[in-house]
């Protein structure tokens, strides 16, 4: 039974770039969340999908922007990159049930020069 | 809005003594479920424990259990038999439960260092 699963692993990209970080669910989840861990914090809630449609968002600023597709497995796009994207970005998967655990795939690191 | 605060941002402990790790929380939301994940340095957020706000027995799994008090809003997570193995990050979370899928909102984590 796979996990959830991210690609790529790591990603280099220079300011005002646009950037494409792909996630796909555990086995049987249907709704895909993406949060961003800057160095030494705690992670934070970006937006959720389910039904490929946006549930729930974080305060993020519009140039995040994602997508879910009816296999269930997501996009996280980021338009007009800053050095501040730099991050490690988590996606986790979960079934749309109350209180159901979020289960998290190995992130994806991006560094923004 | 909900907040969590773990106070501690690092901490040492030998090998195969227990450790507890502190969290405290505040919500307005009636029902809410907490949860600790450990953060190796490979990045991943692996899930160790859960706990309901209305569950009425502290949570265990293995070698973690969740020391919940409720009046306090405090979730400690407690590692039992330390190994090497589980130095890491650790991170304590919440979301409410009023809806389905709720989103996570994590405290800053505390690392911890497990010594030989």
């Amino acid at each position: 039974d796979a996990g959830v699963t991210q690609s790529p692993t790591h990603l280099i990209k220079t300011r005002g770039q646009q950037v494409t970080l792909r996630c796909s669910p555990k086995s049987g989840h249907d709704t895909v969340s993406w949060y961003q861990q800057a160095l030494g914090q705690g992670p934070q809630f970006i937006f959720q999908y389910y039904e490929e449609e946006e549930r729930q968002r974080g305060n993020f600023p519009d140039r995040f922007s994602g997508h879910q597709f009816p296999n269930y497995s997501s996009e996280l796009n980021v338009n007009a990159l800053l050095l501040g994207d730099s991050a490690l970005y988590l996606c986790a998967s979960s079934a749309l049930i109350a209180g159901e655990t979020q289960y998290f795939g190995p992130g994806t690191r991006l560094l923004v020069l | 809005a909900q907040k969590i605060t773990q106070t501690q941002p690092g901490m040492f402990v030998q090998e195969k003594e227990a450790v507890t790790l502190d969290c405290t929380y505040d919500t307005s939301d009636p029902s809410y479920g907490l949860f600790w994940y450990k953060q190796p340095s490979s990045g991943e957020m692996i899930f160790l424990i859960y706990q309901g706000s209305y569950d009425q027995q502290n949570a265990t799994e293995g070698r973690y259990s969740l020391n919940f008090q409720k009046a306090r809003k405090s979730a400690n997570l407690v590692i039992s038999a330390s190994q090497l193995g589980d130095s890491a990050m650790y991170f304590c979370a919440m979301s409410p439960i009023k809806a389905a899928g709720n989103k996570l909102t994590f405290g800053g984590g505390t690392r911890v260092l497990v010594k030989p």
